[in-house]
């Protein structure tokens, strides 16, 4: 089976830009989540779709905002994007959801804000 | 709001010693629970879990017991090798419609030979 895959792996993008990411889920797989990295903060919790309809949330701004598609692939997109939006964005999947079940975690992808 | 709170690493350890990562945690129901692994260039793997009390989860010769009376999931291993150096990460799960997944910060572990 093919894993999590997460495209692009590298951005760089300028405050005030907006960004869109990618998370392709392993098949069958009708959960995903979206986490964010930094040095700082650790590994924060995004929001968690499952079968195209947003179930869980963290405590980030609206900014930050996300979809599923009819085939579980999720975008997850950053609008005015500030410096301290660089970070490593993670994406997993999951059978039955974050509480449920195993997460399978993508290779991340890294944002830059200049 | 719920939380998890694990040992600051790093943690460096020779060959074969014996390992205990902590990790406490605070939520109002009664979360599920991982650790989860990241080795060097890879991305982040479960390796164990518990979904209720007294559960001991293992994988890799590495053991947690589910604790509610003090909140706790520690992570062990009696002899750790130079292949487990890696970054070690508890979390916690309340699920449901307010569910959220919740990271303590992670401790990096070196097992030097």
């Amino acid at each position: 089976k093919a894993g999590v895959t997460q495209t692009p792996r590298y951005l760089i993008k300028t405050r005030g830009q907006q960004v869109t990411l990618s998370c392709s889920p392993i098949s069958g797989h009708r959960s995903v989540s979206w986490y964010q990295q930094t040095p700082g903060q650790g590994l924060q919790f995004l929001f968690e779709y499952f079968s195209e309809t947003q179930r869980n949330k963290g405590n980030f701004p609206g900014r930050f905002s996300g979809r599923q598609f009819s085939n579980s692939r999720s975008e997850m997109n950053v609008s005015t994007l500030e410096l301290g939006d660089s970070a490593l964005y993670l994406c997993a999947s999951s059978l039955q959801g974050l509480a449920n079940s195993p997460l399978h975690f993508g290779n991340g992808t890294r944002l830059t804000v200049t | 709001g719920d939380s998890v709170t694990q040992m600051e690493g790093p943690v460096t350890l020779s060959e074969e010693a014996f390992l205990t990562i902590n990790c406490t945690y605070t939520a109002t129901g009664y979360p599920s629970l991982f650790w989860y692994v990241q080795y060097p260039g890879e991305g982040l793997q479960l390796l164990l879990k518990a979904t209720k009390a007294d559960d001991k989860g293992s994988n890799k010769g590495f053991e947690a017991t589910y604790r509610k009376e003090t909140t706790s999931f520690h992570l062990e291993k009696g002899s750790v090798q130079v292949s487990d150096s890696a970054v070690y990460f508890c979390a916690s799960s309340s699920g449901g419609s307010q569910g959220n997944l919740i990271f303590g910060k992670g401790t990096k572990l070196s097992v030097k030979p």
